[in-house]
């Protein structure tokens, strides 16, 4: 069974912080890494995806991916409240079935005023 | 949602009786998946389709079936329900299976979600 770890949380940051959520897989064939962001009662929103190693930036979102270490991290600089939410690391590679998504259980954050 | 719709949104039904929810894109992309997701176990995959009546088992896939006769539309049925299929259930696509490139057209998008109750 391909694994995808994260901590559970709830991660408290206060408003204007930076948030680091942090993920590892034990695939070591995976090839594709994602983030979504899913708020209570809602669908799982993509925020970020990363393919190589190194940093990726998005305007407040950074994703870093490190295959040696087989790790994957998003940072969010400037926390807002509206942020808080659970968030979905997702690794994707070719022994996954049907190339379906493997998702870790989740960080819920929490961004306080 | 991706031009990603389900129905019904909620549904409450009873134990034994069968029930079938129903995804639909207009994306025209050609790979679509059903998941459910559950307290303390996350996102997992239940059926995918790789094609218009090409469809394949995923991680928890017992006790249900699915179908395609059409690009736009991926349909999941629970023949005779039990409660352990309580969940929120979501339909994904994605336009490729091409891998770890950075067109990120294997990047899967998520449609809004069913809520079953199974009584």
């Amino acid at each position: 069974q391909k694994e995808v770890e994260q901590n559970s949380g709830p991660l408290s940051v206060p408003e204007g912080a930076i948030a680091s959520l942090n993920c590892t897989y034990s695939d070591r064939g995976s090839q594709s890494f994602f983030w979504y962001r899913q708020y209570s009662g809602k669908s799982p929103e993509l925020i970020m995806s990363i393919y190589s190693n190194g940093d990726k930036e998005d305007g407040r979102f950074t994703a870093q991916l490190n295959k040696a270490s087989q790790y994957v991290s998003l940072l969010i600089r400037d926390s807002q409240p509206s942020d808080s939410a659970t968030y979905l690391c997702a690794v994707n590679g070719a022994s996954n079935s049907g190339y379906a998504l493997n998702f870790g259980k989740g960080t819920s954050l929490l961004v306080t005023p | 949602d991706a031009g990603i719709t389900q129905s019904p949104r909620h549904k409450v039904t009873e134990t034994g009786t069968p029930v079938t929810l129903r995804c639909h894109q207009t994306e025209n992309h050609r790979y679509m998946y059903w998941y459910r997701q559950d307290p303390g176990h996350g996102l997992r995959l239940i059926h995918y389709s790789y094609g218009v009546k090409d469809t394949d088992k995923g991680e928890v896939s017992d006790g249900y079936s699915v179908s395609r006769s059409k690009t736009e539309d991926f349909l999941l049925t629970l023949e005779s329900a039990t409660s352990s299929q309580t969940s929120v259930y979501f339909c994904a696509i994605s336009e490729s299976m091409v891998l770890g490139l950075a067109g990120g057209k294997d990047t899967q998008y998520f449609g809004p979600g069913t809520r079953l109750t199974v009584l």
